[in-house]
């Protein structure tokens, strides 16, 4: 089955800088690939989501790329701020299903 | 406004008890999932429905069951087969894979179960 690997596990950061998450997959059949924000004792928020036929996608301050040779997909937030405090987690999707495979998650904290 | 509630917020269970969470959706979604978060992991999926009185297991359905009996209800029973239950609970929801596309899941705010 699809295996997704979450790096770092924790990141802390100045507020203004960009922090960036990465993760990787095993299957290579997977082509959906979203992105959720955890607040503490929340439900996983959807913040952004990419396709396997699209390398990199932006909404604002938030972007995600993908590179499908190597397996691997980023999440680039610029310019944070405190309230991006969050657990953020990636996850991966194979087509035919819905059903999504997760990453363990990055405990994301921005410093004022 | 359109949404997924899941209730209760916290629930206690003894040893040897069923309990059942509940989760509804107003969101006109054909499909729903439960899934288990533990602490530093990600979420795992126990079940999921991709229409009404249909469901399929997913990775770790041991010691859980459901039922969808309506569109917009999907119940997850915790039974006392369950060897570690204490956990985080997600229910999620979505339209139909369909055309070859994913779709987005979007989630409840989750219900903590706790053993006593």
């Amino acid at each position: 089955g699809e295996n997704v690997e979450q790096h770092p596990s924790t990141l802390s950061v100045q507020e203004g800088d960009s922090a960036v998450i990465k993760c990787t997959y095993s299957d290579s059949a997977s082509n959906y690939f979203p992105w959720y924000k955890q607040e503490l004792g929340k439900g996983p928020q959807l913040i952004i989501d990419i396709r396997s036929n699209v390398g990199e996608k932006k909404d604002q301050r938030i972007a995600v790329t993908l590179n499908k040779t190597a397996k691997h997909f980023s999440l680039h937030i610029t310019e944070t701020q405190p309230e991006d405090s969050a657990v953020y987690f990636c996850a991966a999707s194979r087509p035919g299903a819905n059903n999504l495979f997760f990453g363990t998650g990055t405990r994301l904290t921005v410093i004022p | 406004d359109g949404g997924i509630t899941q209730s209760p917020k916290y629930l206690f269970r003894k040893e040897g008890q069923n309990v059942t969470l509940s989760c509804e959706q107003n969101l006109n979604h054909d499909a729903m999932y439960w899934y288990r978060q533990d602490p530093g992991q990600g979420l795992r999926l126990i079940y999921y429905s991709q229409i009404v009185n249909d469901f399929q297991k997913g990775d770790i359905a041991e010691g859980y069951s459901v039922s969808r009996e309506k569109k917009e209800s999907f119940p997850l029973t915790v039974t006392s087969a369950q060897k570690n239950p204490t956990a985080f609970y997600l229910c999620a929801s979505s339209i139909p894979w369909t055309g070859g596309r994913n779709q987005p899941q979007h989630f409840g705010d989750g219900t903590r179960l706790s053993i006593l």
